[in-house]
C-alpha cells in the first residue's frame, strides 16, 4: 500500500520570507499523482498545486512550487514571499495513476504559521 | 464557482444512533468522495462513487454505508454510531477527469461528536 509521510508537524514563517514543507511517499508505481492541498481555518480543502510523476519539470503555481524528486520519493512545497493567508494545515496527497479518480492518500499534515 | 454542500457543521450523537451525512454538489460531477480527517493520520477515504447507484469502499468502509440515489446528492450513513467514529467528515467531488491529475472539490466539513 502507498504511504505518505510529513514529518514536521508545524512549521512556522515570517511574513515575506520562505519557507519549504516535506514530503516523502512509497510507492512501487510508476505512473502516479502528487498533490498539495492547503486546508485553511475555514475547513476547505483547497488545491494548492500537483504534479504529474512522468513529468520531470517541477510544477509551479505563482507563488507556490515544487521540488520532486522521484528517486528519492519526495515531493517538497516552496512557499515564497509568504503571506498571512498562507496560514493553514497543508496536506501532501498522493494518486495511482490509471483510474483511481479521486483516490487519494494523504499524509498527516503540517500546521503552517505565518509571523507578521 | 463549484459548490459541495454538507448539511451539517457540527453534530452531536448517541452511540447507537444512525447518523446520516449529507453532501450535495451543484456542478453535476461524475464522481463523489467521502474522507475523515482525523489529527495525525491526515484525510482517510472511506467510500467513493463514480456514477449514480454505484458505490465502492475506500479504506477504511467498516462501519460506513454509502448512498447515491440523484447524481448531485452522496450521503453517509453510520448505521450504529460509536465514539470511535468521533472525527471530521469531508465530502468531495471531482468532474470525470481529462488529462489525468484531476482536481477535487471539498466541501466544509461535518465535526462529529459521538458521545
Amino acid at each position: 500500500a502507498q504511504t505518505v509521510t510529513q514529518s514536521q508537524p508545524e512549521m512556522s514563517v515570517q511574513e515575506a520570507e520562505t519557507v519549504t514543507l516535506s514530503c516523502t511517499y512509497d510507492t512501487s508505481e510508476s505512473d502516479y499523482y502528487l498533490f498539495w492541498y492547503k486546508q485553511p481555518p475555514s475547513r476547505q480543502m483547497i488545491l494548492v498545486i500537483r504534479q504529474e510523476a512522468y513529468k520531470q519539470q517541477n510544477a509551479t503555481e505563482n507563488r507556490f512550487s515544487v521540488n520532486f524528486q522521484k528517486a528519492a520519493k519526495s515531493f517538497s512545497l516552496k512557499i515564497s514571499d509568504s503571506q498571512l493567508g498562507d496560514a493553514a494545515m497543508y496536506f501532501c496527497a498522493y494518486r495511482a495513476g490509471g483510474t483511481s479518480y479521486g483516490k487519494l492518500t494523504f499524509g498527516q499534515g503540517t500546521i503552517l504559521t505565518v509571523h507578521p | 464557482d463549484v459548490k459541495v454542500t454538507q448539511s451539517s457543521r457540527y453534530l452531536v450523537k448517541r452511540t447507537g444512533e444512525k447518523v446520516f451525512l449529507e453532501c450535495v454538489q451543484d456542478m453535476d460531477h461524475e464522481n463523489m468522495f467521502w474522507y475523515r480527517q482525523d489529527p495525525g493520520l491526515g484525510l482517510r477515504l472511506i467510500y467513493f462513487s463514480y456514477d449514480v447507484k454505484m458505490k465502492e469502499k475506500g479504506d477504511i468502509p467498516e462501519g460506513y454505508s454509502v448512498s447515491r440515489e440523484k447524481k448531485e446528492r452522496f450521503s453517509l450513513i453510520l448505521e450504529s454510531a460509536s465514539t470511535n467514529q468521533t472525527s471530521m467528515y469531508l465530502c468531495a467531488s471531482s468532474p470525470y477527469p481529462t488529462g489525468g491529475g484531476e482536481k477535487l472539490f471539498f466541501g466544509s466539513g461535518t465535526q462529529l461528536s459521538v458521545l
